[in-house]
């Protein structure tokens, strides 16, 4: 089946320190790509998100960037603080059939920002 | 997100039983979604439903059922054929389903399901 790939697993980084995680898709038809953050027992949050019409998108200290011929697309966190840390989990729309189109995530990225 | 609410924050199924969580939201979104995530994983879909009155298997139905009677609720029952059923259930809703076009998805707080 199609499958999103996420890495690293785990992540710590000194606060104020950059922060990057990478994901990679299967589908080359995959045209939308959100980020989430999910805090301890909580409710995954959409951070940002990319469609393939782009390479890059900004959002103060957060930045997605796309490469759509190697398939892959990361997360970059500027300026670190304590409460970025958290659960990241990338994800990408699958064709299933026709035109219908599915949201697979990746398997998250502990990220710990340490003070 | 405020408009997705999940009933109840946690819930406890008996060897055999059938149990129904509740998704309810005021968002006016025509898709909703259920998905189920293990410790240390993603989110995987069970079920998803574009419009009223229809709905369609996910990567792992197997043991769930759904019903969409009305646009503002979207409730999933595990059934005693969910052998491994202890996860934590996020319910989740767009704008338009996943043949329209690519809208982000947002969630309620989940329902943490375990055996007893």
């Amino acid at each position: 089946g199609e499958n999103v790939e996420q890495h690293p697993s785990t992540l710590s980084v000194q606060e104020g320190d950059s922060a990057v995680i990478k994901c990679t898709y299967s589908d080359s038809a995959s045209n939308y790509f959100p980020w989430y953050k999910q805090e301890l027992g909580k409710r995954p949050q959409l951070i940002i998100d990319i469609r393939s019409n782009v390479g890059e998108k900004k959002d103060q200290r957060i930045a997605v960037t796309l490469n759509k011929t190697a398939k892959h697309f990361s997360l970059h966190i500027t300026e670190t603080q304590p409460e970025d840390s958290a659960v990241y989990f990338c994800a990408a729309h699958f064709l299933i059939s026709g035109s219908a189109r599915q949201l697979t995530f990746g398997s998250g990225t502990q990220l710990t920002v340490l003070p | 997100d405020g408009g997705i609410t999940q009933s109840p924050k946690y819930l406890f199924r008996k060897e055999g039983q059938n149990v129904t969580l509740s998704c309810e939201q005021n968002l006016n979104h025509d898709a909703m979604y259920w998905y189920r995530q293990d410790p240390g994983q993603g989110l995987r879909l069970i079920y998803y439903s574009q419009i009223v009155n229809d709905f369609q298997k996910g990567d792992i139905a197997e043991g769930y059922s759904v019903s969409r009677e009305k646009k503002e609720s979207f409730p999933l029952t595990v059934t005693s054929a969910q052998k491994n059923p202890t996860a934590f259930y996020l319910c989740a809703s767009s704008i338009d389903g996943p043949v329209y076009s690519n809208q982000p998805q947002h969630f309620g707080d989940g329902t943490r399901l375990s055996i007893l």
